[in-house]
């Protein structure tokens, strides 16, 4: 089966720093990967969108990168805050529009 | 980004009640939108598939006559929870397709809403 693995469940850092989130799959890569951002309470909010065929993502303090050789995704966050704290998800496509999401990362910024 | 509601955002019910969920994309066409529960610290689980004008594609496990899925137009999907048990208590969230050229189209996702059956 498809599957989708956030290895840390919960991450702390100082702020400032670069966080760094991992995602792996099994199986065949997904022709896209996602990046979601949840608060507590809250429905997931898109972040970023990477294909298969890109390295590389970026939006603003935001990088994520896409490995199919190590079917692995990583999502940086630099510059950290507080504000930054959340759980973020990421999800793999599966079929044609189907996502299936990790378990997601709760992430801390500590001031 | 695209917008989409959900509502309500929490309702409490008794034990063998009906309980509907609407869902809507505010300012864009939704061919197909998803239903998805999220028990607490756990990831988004899957339901449904919803495409306008057909009847749904339920996951594994779901059953459909429990969870009925009423995609009635372009903007509107709705998931009535049947004779809800306290074991449905979740969160329900839904989410949008936004078709790409590309095919990859991105999901929008509502804010939820919080079932609780007594």
């Amino acid at each position: 089966s498809q599957k989708i693995e956030q290895n840390s469940e919960a991450l702390n850092i100082q702020e400032g720093k670069t966080a760094t989130l991992t995602c792996n799959y099994t199986n065949y890569s997904p022709a896209y990967l996602q990046w979601y951002r949840q608060d507590p309470g809250r429905g997931p909010v898109f972040l970023l969108l990477i294909r298969e065929n890109e390295k590389e993502k970026r939006k603003e303090r935001l990088k994520v990168t896409f490995d199919t050789t190590l079917k692995q995704s990583l999502f940086h966050i630099t510059a950290s805050q507080p504000a930054d704290s959340a759980t973020y998800l990421c999800a793999r496509t599966s079929g044609t529009y189907k996502y299936i999401f990790g378990t997601g990362t709760r992430l801390k910024v500590l001031a | 980004g695209a917008v989409v509601s959900q509502h309500p955002s929490w309702v409490i019910c008794k034990s063998g009640t009906s309980v509907k969920i609407e869902c809507r994309s505010l300012d864009f066409q939704a061919t197909t939108m998803f239903w998805y529960r999220q028990f607490p610290k756990q990831s988004l689980m899957l339901m449904a598939t919803s495409n306008e004008g057909s009847k749904a594609t339920y996951e594994q496990g779901v059953e459909k006559d429990k969870f009925l899925i009423n995609h009635a137009s372009l903007t509107l999907s709705t998931l009535t929870v049947t004779s809800a048990h306290p074991e449905d208590s979740s969160f329900y969230i839904c989410s949008a397709r936004v078709p790409e050229a590309s095919g990859a189209g991105e999901q929008f996702f509502g804010p939820g809403t919080r079932l609780t059956v007594l």
